[in-house]
């Protein structure tokens, strides 16, 4: 059975520190979505890729985030200096295009 | 821009009764696809149901509906039969169905809580 494959599960760390989150998509899906979970803004949607290639990264804090996404088999979202208010669970999903299929999230806690 | 709201932060149901969820969302767009996802406390987000808005039946998937009103810009989920299996968050989204194929991401609505007492 496919799945969205994310590491770590949780995350630890101190503030200031680099933060990097993994993604292995489904094989043979050509989007990738980096979402953000928080319990005051809920799901966000961060950045995407098509083809490997970034579409669209307007949610996502230029000035400490960035999505890469290497080859087709690993997506990542680094965040560098890491703050306390980056506290949330990452999600990445890939698909075809609609809706997409979840990895079970990264819990980060930086504190 | 898009906006999905879920008037129900939460919801609570005997097992076996019928429940609904509402969802509206507000677009210009004429095309378009609404998901409800489900997020049990394992927090993986499983996709229940989706809806083509050019569709005008109902999807449905086993004891999971929608109730689709694109003039209102409604999409309602119903389950029957609830099951305590059903307990969980659950998220209505939006995603753009741009012409040739769009790839954009999804809008959430801020999600309902479903209780199911035994």
């Amino acid at each position: 059975d496919a799945r969205v494959t994310q590491t770590p599960r949780h995350k630890v760390t101190e503030m200031g520190q680099e933060v990097t989150m993994r993604c292995q998509p489904i094989l043979g899906h050509n989007t990738v979505f980096w979402y953000r979970q928080t319990m005051m803004q809920g799901l966000e949607l961060l950045a995407y890729f098509r083809n490997r290639a970034p579409l669209d990264d307007s949610g996502m804090p230029k000035d400490r985030f960035s999505a890469e996404m290497p080859d087709a088999t690993l997506a990542t979202l680094k965040i560098q200096p890491s703050e306390p208010r980056d506290s949330a669970v990452y999600f990445c999903a890939s698909g075809h295009g609609t809706g997409g299929d979840f990895g079970s999230g990264t819990r980060l806690t930086v504190v | 821009a898009q906006t999905v709201t879920q008037s129900q932060p939460e919801m609570s149901v005997q097992e076996a009764e019928t429940v609904t969820l509402s969802c509206t969302y507000d677009t210009s767009e004429s095309d378009y696809y609404l998901f409800w996802y489900k997020q049990p406390p394992s927090r993986q987000m499983i996709l229940v149901i989706r809806q083509e808005a050019y569709k005008q039946q109902n999807a449905t998937e086993n004891r999971f509906s929608v109730n689709f009103q694109k003039a209102a810009k409604s999409f309602s989920l119903k389950i029957s039969d609830s099951q305590l299996g059903d307990a969980a968050m659950y998220f209505c989204a939006y995603r753009s169905a741009a012409p040739g194929g769009g790839a954009d991401g999804l809008t959430f609505g801020k999600g309902t809580h479903l209780i199911i007492q035994p």
